[in-house]
């Protein structure tokens, strides 16, 4: 099976503007993750869809946004981007909802903010 | 806000000697999860012990969990160069919430 894939993997935006990342999660994975790692707030969690449905949503302003394809695939929307919005942005897929069991995380989208 | 806490933040070893990294947490939880990460990469899972579970074993990892007093931890034997990576303990905090602590960065030198 094919792991779980994010495009892009680098990506460089300026202040204001907005960038959307795509993830396609293993064959068969209804539960797509996302979560943000960076150096001084480590790994912290955004949302989370399972059947196209966002079923939790961490402590992140609206201006993160996601959704869920009938395919599971997902894309995650960052609107008027901020510095520090510079992060390394990971999404996991697993079978079960998130928590309940195994994630298998992407290699993940590092964007750089100007 | 992140849930677990690893102990330490760094850690370096010589090949071959064990490497103990601890995980605490502040809530009730369903299940503990290990991951490892490699430099700016994926993480990759290790082993997920439940909270009705004490200890649990995958190769050279061993996981401890110790529900009354809020605390996990992975042991690695016999420890390699490519274990050099970071490590992060992950709680479901529920309701269908996973939370990550800061991560123990271990560094094998060969």
């Amino acid at each position: 099976k094919a792991g779980v894939t994010q495009t892009p993997r680098y990506l460089i935006k300026t202040r204001g503007q907005q960038v959307t990342l795509s993830c396609s999660p293993i064959s068969g994975h209804r539960s797509v993750s996302w979560y943000q790692q960076t150096p001084g707030q480590g790994l912290q969690f955004l949302f989370e869809y399972f059947s196209e449905t966002q079923r939790n949503k961490g402590n992140f302003p609206g201006r993160f946004s996601g959704r869920q394809f009938s395919n599971s695939r997902s894309e995650m929307n960052v609107s008027t981007l901020e510095l520090g919005d510079s992060a390394l942005y990971l999404c996991a897929s697993s079978l079960e909802l998130a928590g309940a069991g195994k994630q298998f995380f992407g290699p993940g989208t590092r964007l750089t903010v100007l | 806000s992140q849930q677990g806490e690893e102990d330490p933040q760094a850690l370096s070893i010589q090949e071959g000697e064990n490497a103990t990294m601890n995980c605490s947490y502040k809530t009730s939880i369903n299940n503990l999860q290990w991951y490892r990460q490699n430099s700016g990469r994926g993480l990759v899972h290790l082993i997920l012990i439940r909270s009705n579970e004490r200890e649990k074993h995958s190769g050279r990892l061993r996981v401890t969990l110790d529900t009354s007093k809020k605390s996990s931890s992975l042991l690695i034997t016999a420890s390699r160069a490519a274990d050099t990576a970071s490590y992060f303990c992950a709680t479901d905090a529920g309701p269908r919430d996973m939370r990550f602590g800061a991560g123990t960065r271990l560094t094998v030198k060969p």
